[in-house]
């Protein structure tokens, strides 16, 4: 069974400086996509981005970037320039491409911006 | 606005009782899956339909029961409430296999009391 795993429970990151949130997987197929959610206080999921793995070029979003290592079953969001608007619950999460279309949610981290 | 429409936002009940869950999905989307989130669990996928028809179940329970109507939107039956049922459900709606994400609505906070 795919998990996901997020070791990071909160993060906390100064307003407009960088912070990276981690996000290991184990599967044993070849072909899924990867997701990050967040769940801002108004407990709204929104996709930030998504990747899918056999493309090996990184994905990006304006201030959001992954860095995804699908050898180390790795994918790591970057949030560049922290806003105050970005605190959330962040979610990682896993969807093989064949086979059962459910989505595999991590644990989630919590991201405070410090003024 | 999502585009993905769940009602009511928010519902108390009390144990045993039986509460009805509303998901209109997005304009256009033909899946709809239902999650639970809770604090001790996280998110968990219940149920996927897709047109109309069951396409996967996840840990739902047996007092669970969900279909999807013609016009695509999609009910989730919960009965027999127990305090653990407490908790945060979402509906989410893609337009085909979901490889380009889902959708989710804002989800019906349920307390059982």
């Amino acid at each position: 069974a795919q998990t996901v795993t997020q070791s990071q429970p909160e993060m906390s990151v100064q307003e407009a400086e960088t912070v990276t949130l981690s996000c290991t997987y184990d599967t044993s197929e070849s072909d899924y996509y990867l997701f990050w959610y967040k769940q801002p206080p108004s407990r709204q999921m929104i996709l930030v981005i998504r990747q899918e793995a056999y493309k090996q070029q990184n994905a990006t979003e304006n201030r959001f970037s992954v860095n995804f290592q699908k050898a180390a079953k790795s994918f790591s969001l970057k949030i560049s320039d922290s806003q105050l608007g970005d605190a959330a619950m962040y979610f990682c999460a896993y969807r093989a491409n064949f086979g059962n279309e459910k989505l595999t949610f991590g644990t989630g981290t919590r991201l405070t911006i410090i003024p | 606005d999502s585009g993905v429409t769940q009602t009511p936002k928010h519902l108390i009940t009390a144990t045993g009782q039986r509460v009805t869950l509303r998901c209109s999905p997005r304009s256009g989307d033909l899946s709809v899956y239902w999650y639970q989130q809770s604090l001790d669990q996280g998110l968990q996928f219940l149920i996927q339909y897709y047109n109309g028809e069951e396409r996967a179940k996840g840990n739902i329970l047996e007092r669970f029961s969900a279909q999807q109507f013609p016009d695509l939107h999609s009910e989730l039956n919960l009965s027999s409430l127990e305090l653990g049922d407490s908790a945060l459900y979402f509906c989410a709606s893609s337009v085909g296999r979901g490889g380009y994400g889902y959708t989710f609505g804002s989800g019906t906070r349920l307390t059982v009391v």
